[in-house]
């Protein structure tokens, strides 16, 4: 199940199970939108992104959605397995800028 | 390709002394890197942007003479935190941006734990 915790949002699946992280962005001039997995103690890691002229892109697992009109990214990784644990954060980046804003983040917890 | 190292990994020091952290570009330049703060169990925030051979920009809040930002190379950015004090405790990370690549497109270090006691 999701939970929310005193700062960072907690899903927790089964091994094997689809996951869904959901992420809500500010900017609707933002034109870009990356997700990152960031292990405990180490820098972010690039999953996958996609463009704003796109709604939806696949990668190896996981697949990324954008709604622009409730301005709204999730994350679907497939096939969850104990190694995906991590926090992921989605980002957004805008045309008129070089700037990457991350949002809150969500911790994945998969269990055996 | 496109690895960005950080020195050093953890560091700890005593409070109103000065602590340096490199970000290196190992194979590719960046006229662009970027500074973040992370405190535990919370997103990456934004310090300042730094951009070879001219001044970093700093995010509003950010105290430009606390955090020294230099960018001497288009391989290294050095953050300098002075007179630190214990709430400056916290996970750095930089990241590059390749000059010949997409403009969007950000390489992060693995970032340094400091610690102020």
């Amino acid at each position: 199940g999701e939970s929310v915790g005193l700062h960072l949002p907690t899903l927790s699946v089964q091994e094997g199970d689809n996951s869904i992280i959901n992420c809500a962005y500010s900017n609707s001039a933002s034109d870009y939108f990356i997700w990152y997995k960031q292990e405990s103690g180490k820098g972010p890691q690039f999953i996958i992104d996609i463009r704003s002229n796109m709604d939806k892109r696949q990668g190896q697992r996981v697949t990324v959605l954008l709604n622009k009109t409730v301005k709204h990214l999730s994350l679907q990784i497939a096939a969850t397995q104990p190694g995906d644990s991590a926090v992921y954060f989605c980002a957004e980046n805008s045309a008129n800028t070089d700037k990457l804003i991350f949002g809150t983040g969500t911790r994945l917890q998969v269990f055996p | 390709g496109a690895v960005v190292s950080q020195h050093p990994s953890r560091v700890i020091c005593k409070s109103g002394t000065s602590v340096k952290i490199e970000c290196r570009s190992l194979d590719f330049q960046a006229t662009t890197m970027f500074w973040y703060r992370q405190f535990p169990k919370q997103s990456l925030m934004l310090m300042a942007t730094s951009n070879e051979g001219s001044k970093a920009t700093y995010e509003q809040g950010v105290e430009k003479d606390k955090f020294l930002i230099n960018h001497a190379s288009l391989t290294l950015s050095t953050l300098t935190v002075t007179s630190a004090h214990p709430e400056d405790s916290s996970f750095y990370i930089c990241s590059a941006r390749d000059s010949s690549g997409r403009v969007y497109e950000q390489y992060f270090g693995p970032g340094t734990r400091l610690t102020v006691t």
